[in-house]
């Protein structure tokens, strides 16, 4: 079964500055989908960022990038110029090609200080 | 920009009831979801909708939930007689197909949070 782990509980990071979001997942399939959600205080989970596995560019979304290596099934979220609305709670998720369901990790509280 | 909404935003309950939470997915979107959130744990998959079917459900999803798209906007999930252990936010997401037939990314509304007494 796949699972996905985000090993730091929470992260703090100073305005203006990069932080980078650890995620590592396990997995025996090679097509897969990686996500990393945010969830602000509003609980409302907001997609940041999306990886196809076959896809060998890093994607980037504005100030958010991620750094995928698919032989290590790792998938880190790195957040530069932080801004006081990049505080919340931040998961990475997990999506085999063929099944819905996304598969969680237990979440990077991630607090900005001014 | 368009959003999957859900109503009500707060739900309390007496255990043994019945609830039913609604969602308006994005409009053009084909594949409806719910998961839900335990407090302090990790966002779980209860179930996938396509179809006016059941695509995939979890070992969570039992007899006691059941899912409906009554009409051409709304996608319930009713939980027959709650329980204390059914108190948690509840997530309905949405997504559309990509070009290639897959399923295009899962777009998460603000959540229901239930509380069972």
């Amino acid at each position: 079964a796949q699972t996905v782990t985000q090993s730091q509980p929470e992260m703090s990071v100073q305005e203006a500055e990069t932080v980078t979001l650890s995620c590592t997942y396990d997995t025996s399939e090679s097509d897969y989908y990686l996500f990393w959600y945010k969830q602000p205080p509003s609980r409302q989970m907001i997609l940041v960022i999306r990886q196809e596995a076959y896809k060998q560019q890093n994607a980037t979304e504005n100030r958010f990038s991620v750094n995928f290596q698919k032989a290590a099934k790792s998938f880190s979220l790195k957040i530069s110029d932080s801004q006081l609305g990049d505080a919340a709670m931040y998961f990475c998720a997990y999506r085999s090609h063929n099944t819905d369901k996304l598969i969680f990790g237990t979440g990077t509280r991630l607090q900005v200080f001014p | 920009e368009p959003e999957v909404t859900q109503t009500p935003s707060h739900q309390v309950t007496q255990m043994g009831q019945e609830v039913i939470l609604r969602c308006v997915p994005i409009s053009n979107h084909l594949y409806f979801y719910w998961y839900r959130q335990i407090l302090g744990q990790k966002v779980e998959f209860l179930v996938s909708f396509y179809n006016n079917e059941i695509s995939e459900k979890s070992e969570i999803f039992d007899d006691q939930f059941s899912v409906e798209r009554p009409d051409g906007s709304n996608f319930t999930l009713k939980i027959r007689s709650t329980k204390l252990e059914d108190s948690a936010m509840y997530f309905c997401a949405s997504s559309d197909f990509m070009a290639s037939g897959l399923q295009e990314t899962q777009y998460f509304g603000p959540g229901t949070r239930l509380l069972v007494l």
